[in-house]
């Protein structure tokens, strides 16, 4: 099947400092890409939808200055999450979508912890 | 989005048969019925999905009610590595710029050696 890698697997960095998560699928073109953030013991919330080269959407409650997704390209998304603070450490995990084909592959997970 | 409801959580000894149901009574004709599962630290991963037919691949086998508004996602011999998260998922083919996932809490699944 196909593979979508996040760089970094894990990051820990101090209350105040941004961090840029990077979204990449291997040996597909993606049309679209999904962010979701996910709290320990609870499920996955989607956090914005984007595509190539637009601006992406962002759910109801997400700040969309806060985090920052950029999707450059068919195969490279990249989320940042600025100014981070304790309350933003959680495990973000990206998704990509080949459009027709309705199964969506889904990122490894970056684990963000903020001191 | 249609809404599905699943067990909290269940458990199964090894190598023995799971069957994990789900209900989506609100389920409309054009939504595609979806399985997904998370194991332990990781992203969810693609298990099975199917319309009205029952389906099979080598991962898992989907059984959908005649009235589509249950289905049993099935695990023919469960092993460690199927301990996860099961998430049913509801996804309408009609809108076809609408592919967003929206996940519920799934059935945490725990296996039994």
């Amino acid at each position: 099947g196909a593979v979508v890698s996040q760089h970094p697997s894990r990051v820990i960095c101090k209350s105040g400092t941004s961090v840029k998560i990077e979204c990449r699928s291997l040996d597909f073109q993606a049309t679209t890409m999904f962010w979701y953030r996910q709290f320990p013991k609870q499920s996955l919330m989607l956090m914005a939808t984007s595509n190539e080269g637009s601006k992406a959407t962002y759910e109801q409650g997400v700040e969309k200055d806060k985090f920052l997704i950029n999707h450059a390209s068919l195969t490279l998304s990249t989320l940042t999450v600025t100014s981070a603070h304790p309350e933003d450490s959680s495990f973000y995990i990206c998704s990509a979508s080949q459009g027709v084909v309705l199964e969506q592959f889904f990122g490894p997970g970056t684990r963000l912890t903020v001191l | 989005d249609a809404k599905t409801t699943q067990p909290n959580s269940m458990e199964s000894n090894e190598e023995e048969p799971v069957h994990l149901p789900c209900n989506h009574s609100t389920i409309s004709g054009t939504d595609y019925i979806h399985w997904y599962r998370q194991l332990p630290s990781q992203g969810p991963e693609y298990v099975i999905h199917g319309l009205t037919s029952n389906v099979n691949n080598r991962m898992a086998s989907l059984a959908i009610a005649e009235d589509r508004k249950s289905s049993t996602l099935i695990l023919h011999r469960a092993t460690l590595r199927d301990a996860a998260v099961y998430y049913c998922i509801l996804r309408d083919s009609m809108n076809f710029g609408n592919e967003k996932l929206t996940f519920g809490t799934g059935t945490r699944l725990t296996i039994i050696p």
